[in-house]
């Protein structure tokens, strides 16, 4: 099993509504990651997760929220975004750095949540 | 800084043509890896090459590497109109901590 599962797949939300984003993936890989994706962009990175420790914030705004419930699961919480949030938010999992190897840098990327802000 | 910068940005061809495209980067990297977006979708791993590798074949796909120039350069023979999607090069540079760093993307359009 390679997937990495998103939910949900579209979001619409107000500026002041808080909801959450999930990822999901059962592939025993201990890094997981945030991306944001603007249309025509490459992903940028928001957070990663190394064995369930935060291991980078890329200066994210605090309205996004992450949490690393175990090693399978991700989620992001959004409070008070701002119409420029919207994006399509993808997660993605790698086997993890203390890993031997390269296949350890290859990372698996959920379908992604199309997130609008209005 | 952009590590990855593709080029062309955007390459249309007829199926059945070979499709070239190529990406720079700036610092020393580990590996390099070429990932694949179908519209609105996830990213999908195509190959990866390491450093110390020149060139690698996967299937129809051949990724070469030049870390003299820094660059490297992924061949899709015999296109097919489902290979139509963004690709994007994606570096993984020594000390980066499980980051990737992606290039700007390539559109591929591949006409029937």
């Amino acid at each position: 099993d390679t997937e990495v599962t998103q939910t949900p797949k579209h979001l619409v939300m107000g500026m002041t509504n808080k909801k959450s984003l999930k990822c999901e993936q059962h592939m025993g890989h201990r890094a997981m990651y945030w991306y944001k994706q603007k249309a025509k962009k490459p992903p940028e990175l928001m957070f990663v997760y190394s064995y369930e420790k935060l291991s980078i914030n890329e200066s994210v705004p605090s309205r996004f929220s992450p949490e690393c419930p175990n090693s399978s699961l991700l989620n992001l919480h959004l409070h008070a975004l701002q119409p420029e949030d919207s994006a399509l938010y993808l997660c993605a999992s790698s086997q993890g750095r203390l890993l031997a190897g390269v296949a350890k840098n290859i990372q698996y990327f959920g379908a992604g949540t199309r997130l609008s802000v209005l | 800084s952009q590590q990855g910068e593709e080029d062309p940005q955007a390459l249309s061809i007829q199926e059945g043509e070979n499709a070239t495209m190529n990406c720079s980067y700036k610092t020393s990297i580990n590996n390099l890896q070429w990932y694949r977006q179908n519209s609105g979708r996830g990213l999908v791993h195509l190959i990866l090459i390491r450093s110390n590798e020149r060139e690698k074949h996967s299937g129809r796909l051949r990724v070469t590497l030049d870390t003299s120039k820094k660059s490297s350069s992924l061949l899709i023979t015999a296109s097919r109109a489902a290979d139509t999607a963004s690709y994007f090069c994606a570096t993984d540079a020594p000390g980066a901590n499980s980051k990737l760093t992606f290039g700007k993307g390539i559109t591929l359009s591949v006409r029937p």
